[in-house]
């Protein structure tokens, strides 16, 4: 099976812009997550989305945004960059239900960077 | 709440020695454990998890792992290091009994180097 794919690997956008991310998960895996991974803060969960629902929220300004479509590929957005905002982006998908939770298998990354 | 601690930042050690990267947990029902790897300018690889049942176990690259519960504790390990190991490992929970506010929670990372 192909691995969990992110487009694009690295943006570079200047303050104030927005943009969109894009995750499709392995085949068959309903549940993507999104993670913010920075040297400082660690890995930090954005949110969930499962058969098009956001089912779990991380502690994140209401700029940052996502949607899952029905085929489960999603979408992140993040409006009005901030040079805070540049950092690693993951995307994971697992075989979750909606009762439960398995392992979670990440993408490379968006490498964005905020100027 | 739950939470994840990963109390050394580096470890190092020889080529062919053992190596143990250490994870403490906190939560406040049974916990869902995972380990995982990341290699430079890569995403998090799945090595291995607990759920239940046997309290040491075995997962990709010759790595296993022993939960314990007295000790809230879920040490990485593998008895013989290989310089290719080198690469930032994170310990991740999640409480079982959890409502679906909650997702897992990674710790923040252990640098391993393992030295020729």
């Amino acid at each position: 099976k192909a691995g969990v794919t992110q487009t694009p690997r690295y943006l570079i956008k200047t303050r104030g812009q927005q943009v969109t991310l894009s995750c499709s998960p392995i085949s068959g895996h309903r549940s993507v997550s999104w993670y913010q991974q920075t040297p400082g803060q660690g890995l930090q969960f954005l949110f969930e989305y499962f058969s098009e629902t956001q089912r779990n929220k991380g502690n994140f300004p209401g700029r940052f945004s996502g949607r899952q479509f029905s085929n489960s590929r999603s979408e992140m957005n993040v409006s009005t960059l901030e040079l805070g905002d540049s950092a690693l982006y993951l995307c994971a998908s697992s075989l979750a239900t909606a009762s439960s939770y398995n392992e979670q298998f990440f993408g490379p990354g968006t490498r964005l960077t905020v100027l | 709440a739950q939470s994840v601690a990963q109390p050394e930042d580096q470890v190092n050690v020889a080529e062919g020695n053992p190596l143990t990267v250490k994870c403490t947990y906190s939560v406040s029902g049974n916990p869902y454990l995972f380990w995982y790897v990341q290699y430079p300018n890569r995403g998090l690889q799945f090595l291995l998890k607990y759920i239940t049942g046997d309290n040491l176990v075995k997962g990709s690259y010759g790595f296993e792992a022993e939960f314990n519960k007295s000790q809230t504790s879920f040490h990485l390990k593998k008895p013989s290091a290989l310089v290719s190991d080198s690469a930032l490992y994170f310990c991740a929970v999640r409480d079982m009994g959890a409502n679906y506010g909650q997702n897992f929670v990674f710790g923040p990372g252990t640098r391993l180097s393992v030295l020729p």
